[in-house]
């Protein structure tokens, strides 16, 4: 079975500052990868999927980026943040061939 | 259109309490692909379940069960004699067939909040 690995945990950030959030994926080969944004209270946001290795798509626009360097890697990152990028972002993982995602266990973003 | 709508923002209930949890779909497509999954105040989401748009069997797990009607695009979750560990936000997504099955992108509901209280 998968294993989805997320990191850091928290992160309480400046806005303007970076952000490079990192996930990994364990037990499976060619997933396709997620990134969703949970505002407080509120529902999940797709801000990215990858179907392969440099393969991204933008579910919405803004200041956020994605990169998948290797197969079971998927990074999040941003040149400055802003407050509205507060948020749960949690990645996913879907097996080749499969059906269910499977989510790691999320980080905490605040940014003041 | 794709869309999932859980009317239920908040749902509280006392222990051993039966309770469900209603879902509803919307999709253009004959294939497609519903799920549950259960976000504890830890913040992962667990999946539960999946069920595919050809299969109409309704499914029990334990104290879960779940009743899927094509008739209505709906697909509801009821736990039956509730416990305070059940207290999470629940929620209910839909996939399509995406062309060659290659995105598999969820569209989630906005999710019920569940409180089971003892």
């Amino acid at each position: 079975s998968q294993t989805i690995h997320q990191w850091p945990a928290t992160l309480v950030q400046p806005v303007g500052s970076p952000l490079s959030l990192e996930c990994t994926v364990e037990g499976t080969s060619n997933p396709n990868l997620y990134w969703y944004r949970q505002a407080a209270g509120r529902g999940l946001q797709l801000l990215f999927y990858s179907v392969g290795i440099g393969q991204i798509s933008s579910e919405v626009p803004q200041n956020l980026s994605a990169s998948r360097p290797q197969d079971r890697q998927f990074i999040l990152s941003s040149k400055k943040l802003l407050l509205s990028d507060s948020g749960f972002y949690l990645c996913a993982s879907r097996r080749d061939r499969g059906y269910e995602q499977y989510f790691g266990p999320g980080t905490r973003l605040t940014v003041t | 259109a794709q869309k999932v709508t859980q009317a239920q923002t908040e749902i509280s209930v006392v222990e051993k309490e039966d309770v469900t949890l209603d879902c509803v779909y919307e999709t253009r497509d004959t294939t497609y692909y519903l799920f549950w999954y259960k976000q504890p105040p830890s913040g992962e989401l667990v999946f539960l379940i999946r069920r595919n748009s050809f299969d109409e069997q309704n499914e029990i797990s334990g104290r879960y069960s779940w009743n899927f009607q094509k008739s209505t695009s709906s697909f509801n979750f009821t736990i039956t004699a509730s416990q305070v560990v059940d207290s999470a936000v629940y929620f209910c997504a839909l996939s399509e067939e995406a062309l060659g099955g290659s995105q598999g992108n969820l569209i989630f509901g906005k999710g019920t909040k569940l409180s089971v209280k003892p």
